[in-house]
């Protein structure tokens, strides 16, 4: 299958701090990324869709301020999360998929972000 | 509200039992289909995907999924389990009419105990 690199895998900051994570398709075009964020023993939420060259599309409930989604590239999307706190600690991961929705989305290894 | 629904939470098996994984969605417009497993401390990956055609699809590792349109389920099974099986397994439905955003049930833990 196709490869999705995400980086870092993990991150420690300090709290107020930003923190940007990347997701990169490496051997194709991805049109449309996903990020979600997975907490302990539970399922992956998504928080966000981004199509190269547009404005995130957020799901309810997450803070679009403090979560920037960029998709700048047809390789490229990156996650900042802004003024982190302790409870913005999570699993995050992005997945990325080609213009064919028709078409399975493929998944990084996730960024253990740790917020003390 | 669209969603996706796993039964168990955790299942607890034995070497060689059979499994079967509940997962119903509640979408009613065109779908594909997925599981997913989590292997301790590792990424996703994907075991098997429904797109269309044969409505039971085979995976990796011996699993299977059989997809019921009339009870919007896609249950995942494996005749024999092995202990190496032990991981985190997500069920995931793609809504093709709303951008194709895939969206998961939330999990289901399986042990399996040698």
């Amino acid at each position: 299958g196709a490869v999705v690199s995400q980086h870092p895998s993990r991150v420690i900051c300090k709290s107020g701090t930003s923190v940007k994570i990347e997701c990169r398709s490496l051997d194709f075009q991805a049109t449309t990324m996903f990020w979600y964020r997975q907490f302990p023993k539970k399922s992956l939420m998504l928080m966000a869709t981004s199509n190269e060259g547009s404005k995130a599309t957020y799901e309810q409930g997450v803070e679009k301020d403090k979560f920037l989604i960029n998709h700048a590239s047809l390789t490229l999307s990156t996650l900042t999360v802004t003024s982190a706190h302790p409870e913005d600690s999570s699993f995050y991961i992005c997945s990325a998929r080609g213009w064919d929705r028709n078409t399975e989305a493929f998944f990084g290894q996730g960024t253990r972000l740790t917020v003390v | 509200a669209q969603s996706v629904s796993q039964h168990n939470h955790h299942v607890i098996l034995s070497e060689a039992a059979s499994l079967e994984l509940g997962c119903n969605y509640s979408y009613g417009g065109t779908v594909n289909l997925f599981w997913y497993v989590q292997y301790p401390g590792q990424h996703l990956q994907l075991l098997l995907k429904y797109f269309s055609g044969d409505p039971l699809v085979k995976g990796i590792k011996g699993f299977e999924a059989e997809f019921i349109k009339s009870k919007f389920s896609f249950n995942l099974r494996k005749p024999s389990v092995q202990w190496s099986d032990t991981a985190e397994y997500f069920c995931a439905v793609n809504d093709i009419n709303q951008g194709g955003k895939l969206i998961f049930g939330q999990g289901t833990e399986l042990s399996v105990k040698p």
